[in-house]
């Protein structure tokens, strides 16, 4: 069936460095990627999306990138701050409906 | 921002009861959705619902579960009878158009554990 990896379960990052997460998919037919961000205790939060017309999207400190060649799509915070440590989950969606996410990342922000 | 609400926060129930979670969406979105998460583990789609109907749902969205909006009022989901791998997080989505088409606001969760 249709698979999301998340490839880094857990990423530490100091203060104002990058952090990249990268997930990839399965399904060729996939066409909208959202991104949600989920802090401790609490529910998921959506922060940024990108679909499969475009190959990179911006917002703040937030890029995304795609490469549907290698069904690959990447998360980047630039300049950190310990605010975005959190759990940070992938996703695809192939239709309207129906969205597979990825098992997510820790992002731990260090002073 | 908008937001979604969930009731009851925390549910323990002994298995082979049924139990019913209340989700209160976004007061003018269209698309439901409900989602399981197992501690620790990734986010499972389990349904879509719009226009009083389920549009799509997950092998995870079994026979003893349902769903319904009678009448605008909470979207719920219904387990029965529940099984001891039902125990979970569920929470509940909204949002105003199709998912690949618009933001989905996810509520809090219910703590579901089935003893």
């Amino acid at each position: 069936g249709e698979k999301v990896e998340q490839h880094e379960s857990t990423l530490s990052v100091r203060e104002g460095d990058s952090a990249v997460i990268n997930c990839t998919y399965t399904d060729t037919a996939s066409s909208y990627f959202p991104w949600y961000k989920q802090e401790a205790g609490k529910s998921l939060h959506f922060v940024i999306d990108i679909r499969s017309n475009v190959d990179r999207k911006q917002s703040q400190r937030l890029i995304v990138l795609l490469d549907k060649k290698a069904k690959r799509f990447s998360l980047h915070i630039t300049a950190t701050q310990p605010e975005d440590s959190a759990i940070y989950f992938c996703a695809a969606s192939m239709g309207a409906y129906k969205v597979i996410f990825g098992k997510g990342t820790h992002l731990h922000v260090l002073p | 921002g908008p937001k979604v609400l969930q009731i009851p926060s925390h549910q323990i129930i002994d298995m082979g009861q049924m139990v019913t979670l209340n989700c209160d969406p976004v007061s003018n979105h269209l698309y439901f959705y409900w989602y399981k998460q197992i501690l620790g583990q990734q986010m499972e789609f389990l349904v879509n619902f719009y226009n009083g109907k389920v549009m799509e749902k997950s092998k995870l969205f079994k026979d003893q579960f349902s769903v319904e909006r009678p009448d605008g009022s909470y979207f719920t989901l219904k387990i029965q009878p529940t099984a001891l791998e039902d125990s979970a997080v569920y929470f509940c989505a909204s949002s105003l158009r199709k998912f690949n088409q618009d933001t989905q606001y996810f509520g809090p969760g219910t703590r579901l554990l089935v003893l």
